[in-house]
């Protein structure tokens, strides 16, 4: 199946400071990609749509100046968590549709997940 | 407003046993449907999907069935094995291919037990 890895898996930073996360698609390219956020007990929470060669589209309530998506490939989209706060904790987590599958089947494959914790 | 419900947040089976998670929708617009499985601290990886022109889709010891009236869809697992216990997601979207966004459910917890 195809792969998604994402960079870091785990993070501790301190209040204030920006955070990247890498979005990549080891075996096949992504036009698109999206940035998903899961709370404890919660749902994914869809946050932006990544199109490489665009800008991102923010789901509403997402602050785009706060969470910075630059899709550079159609391999890496990034999201940089901009002057973080402890609220900003939580697991980011991105997926990919790949190019070649994407007008027949509408299957996100996801990466592993970041863990982001602000303090 | 929840788009994609699943009402039961957990759900306990028997080793061997039938586990049958069930998903609710109320966007008539939506088509394509999946479900996901998610492990803590992973991300969500793919398990089946199914199209609105079919009621049922099976793959293996997973099937899910469609319900298109009722707006309902439910995932059958035969036989339950300890190694299914996870969270599940079902996921719709307005359709079958494109870059349509999912919308997700709030999960399912299922539990296995030997």
């Amino acid at each position: 199946g195809a792969v998604v890895s994402q960079h870091p898996s785990r993070v501790i930073c301190k209040s204030g400071t920006s955070v990247k996360i890498e979005c990549r698609s080891l075996d096949f390219q992504a036009t698109t990609m999206f940035w998903y956020r899961q709370f404890p007990k919660k749902s994914l929470m869809l946050m932006a749509t990544s199109n490489e060669g665009s800008k991102a589209t923010y789901e509403q309530g997402v602050e785009k100046d706060k969470f910075l998506i630059n899709h550079a490939s159609l391999t890496l989209s990034t999201l940089t968590v901009t002057s973080a706060h402890p609220e900003d904790s939580s697991f980011y987590i991105c997926s990919a549709l790949p190019d070649i599958t994407r007008f027949y089947y509408n299957e996100q494959f996801f990466g592993p997940g970041t863990r982001l914790t602000v303090l | 407003d929840q788009q994609v419900k699943q009402n039961s947040p957990s759900l306990s089976v028997q080793e061997g046993r039938i586990s049958i998670l069930n998903c609710d929708y109320t966007n008539s617009m939506f088509d394509y449907f999946l479900w996901y499985k998610k492990y803590p601290a992973e991300g969500p990886t793919f398990l089946i999907s199914i199209s609105s022109i079919k009621d049922k889709n099976e793959d293996g010891r997973f099937t899910v069935f469609l319900n298109k009236s009722a707006k309902h869809l439910s995932l059958h697992i035969v036989p339950s094995q300890p190694g299914d216990s996870a969270v599940y997601f079902c996921a719709s979207s307005p359709s079958q291919g494109g870059s349509e966004k999912l919308v997700f459910g709030k999960g399912t917890k299922l539990t296995v037990n030997p």
